[in-house]
């Protein structure tokens, strides 16, 4: 199974802040990596899949992207609704797994 | 607009059988996406533990392959996970998503239901 390594397990921010959030996989997954939001007693919700695209409806102030095997998730202008956990997902072979999440706070 | 809403036991007893249904609304079965199950715990974090799809094909986790069953009822939209000879570690919530296929059999889960809460205790 891939592992994937998210780091920090959590952080402090604030309203407007900026936010980064990195994923390591344990092998390569080419483009195939997905970012989640879970709100506190509600399910996890696709943000970005394929590394940098925006499911709909999801705000332009967060992106994902890669370089050098670590794929990042950014939200820029932090907003209250924001503040959540995060998962990363490799989507590239099974069985898929998850990151152990980045709690926002 | 495609719903998803798992029911489950519970509480379930050390040794027994875990069965949770997942009602799927305003959408079919038969459409092109694998509907997966995906369980969270504060032990393990968020953990696939197979997907099935309208044909009836299915691909278990590994480590939960010989004690899970998956099942699709398609005259009633729903689709059911059972799990046998369950263990306190097999207490957590579980989720029903709709998967879309992706890599090499991946998918992104780009639905989810509420969960249910599943409890394994005597």
């Amino acid at each position: 199974d891939i592992q994937m390594t998210q780091s920090p397990s959590s952080l402090s921010a604030s309203i407007g802040g900026r936010v980064t959030i990195s994923c390591r996989p344990s092998a390569p997954i080419r483009h195939y990596l997905n970012w989640y939001q879970q709100l506190p007693g509600k399910a996890p919700k696709l943000l970005i899949s394929g590394t940098s695209t925006l499911q709909e409806g999801v705000p332009s102030r967060f992106s994902g992207s890669e370089s050098g095997s670590e794929f990042t998730l950014t939200i820029n202008s932090l907003q209250p609704e924001d503040f959540a956990t995060y998962y990363c997902q490799q989507a590239y072979n099974s069985p898929l797994t998850f990151g152990g999440g980045t709690k926002v706070e | 607009q495609v719903l998803l809403q798992e029911s489950g036991p519970g509480l379930v007893r050390p040794s027994g059988t875990l069965s949770v249904i997942c009602d799927v609304s305003g959408g079919s079965l038969r459409s092109s996406h694998w509907w997966t199950w995906v369980r969270q715990s504060p032990q393990k974090g968020l953990e696939w533990i197979g997907e099935i799809y309208h044909t009836g094909t299915t691909n278990y986790h590994p480590s939960l392959k010989s004690r899970v069953h998956m099942s699709l009822d398609l005259s009633n939209n729903q689709c059911s996970l059972s799990l046998d000879s369950v263990t306190a570690a097999d207490t957590a919530v579980y989720f029903c998503a709709r998967g879309l296929r992706v890599g090499m059999g991946s998918a992104d889960l780009d639905l989810w239901g509420q969960g249910t809460r599943v409890t394994v205790s005597s």
